[in-house]
């Protein structure tokens, strides 16, 4: 167990609709990082935030987007949503964001399912 | 445009034996290398990395080789557990602006050891 969490595990919806995931970090931990990783594919980085502030940005679609609470859970949401989305979405937490060495925990994922 | 990239999807390796995931890398600005290992509904795992003024780094059964030069690492796993089956995934470290640093990663590989 990580201590990272992502709620939910599954989610399945339709193309155009929106959706929300979700995230805690380890305690501790300021730096939120989600991915996707998609069939046959690694892990695509999409967003970072740190400490409430999004600090560094991938390959994120417009229709995506991303943020930090106070409490520093961070949520991730998909709007528009294309067959395409279907994906592994993972969340991951570090204590530091300006760090070479860079070890991040990852969560156990969100699957998402568009039809 | 890949920048790290694990040209083997599956390796499957006979227990006891050595099992050899390589993975090679574009961007000559990354300078911190790291595997994870992911099992199947899980979060991947932090489970070795290399700095690359080194050229190995070794944790129990686990080894890490860099060669800069050929912009190619390796992980040696000795011997291999059939506990050792999973996708393994290596990804480079960078810096990525505002100091922060992101991970790159790879398809990723699935070592299959057979008992």
């Amino acid at each position: 167990d990580s201590g990272v969490t992502q709620t939910p595990k599954h989610l399945i919806t339709a193309t155009g609709q929106r959706v929300t995931l979700r995230c805690s970090p380890r305690s501790g931990d300021l730096s939120v990082y989600w991915y996707q990783q998609s069939l046959d594919q690694g892990l695509q980085f999409l967003i970072q935030y740190y400490n409430g502030e999004e600090r560094a940005k991938g390959n994120i679609l417009e229709r995506f987007s991303a943020q930090q609470f106070p409490d520093l859970h961070s949520e991730l949401n998909l709007s528009s949503l294309e067959l395409g989305d279907s994906a592994l979405y993972f969340c991951a937490s570090s204590v530091l964001s300006g760090a070479l060495y860079n070890e991040q925990f990852f969560g156990p994922g969100t699957r998402l399912t568009v039809l | 445009d890949q920048q790290v990239k694990q040209n083997s999807p599956s390796l499957s390796v006979q227990e006891g034996r050595i099992s050899i995931l390589n993975c090679d890398y574009t961007n000559s600005m990354f300078d911190y290398f790291l595997w994870y290992k992911k099992y199947p509904a899980e979060g991947p795992t932090f489970l070795i990395s290399i700095s690359s003024i080194k050229d190995k780094n070794e944790d129990g059964r686990f080894t890490v080789f860099l060669n800069k030069s050929a912009k190619h690492l390796s992980l040696h796993i000795v011997p291999s557990q059939p506990g050792d089956s999973a996708v393994y995934f290596c990804a480079a470290s960078g810096h990525s602006g505002a100091g922060s640093y992101q991970l790159t990663f790879g398809k990723g590989t699935k070592l299959s050891v057979i008992p």
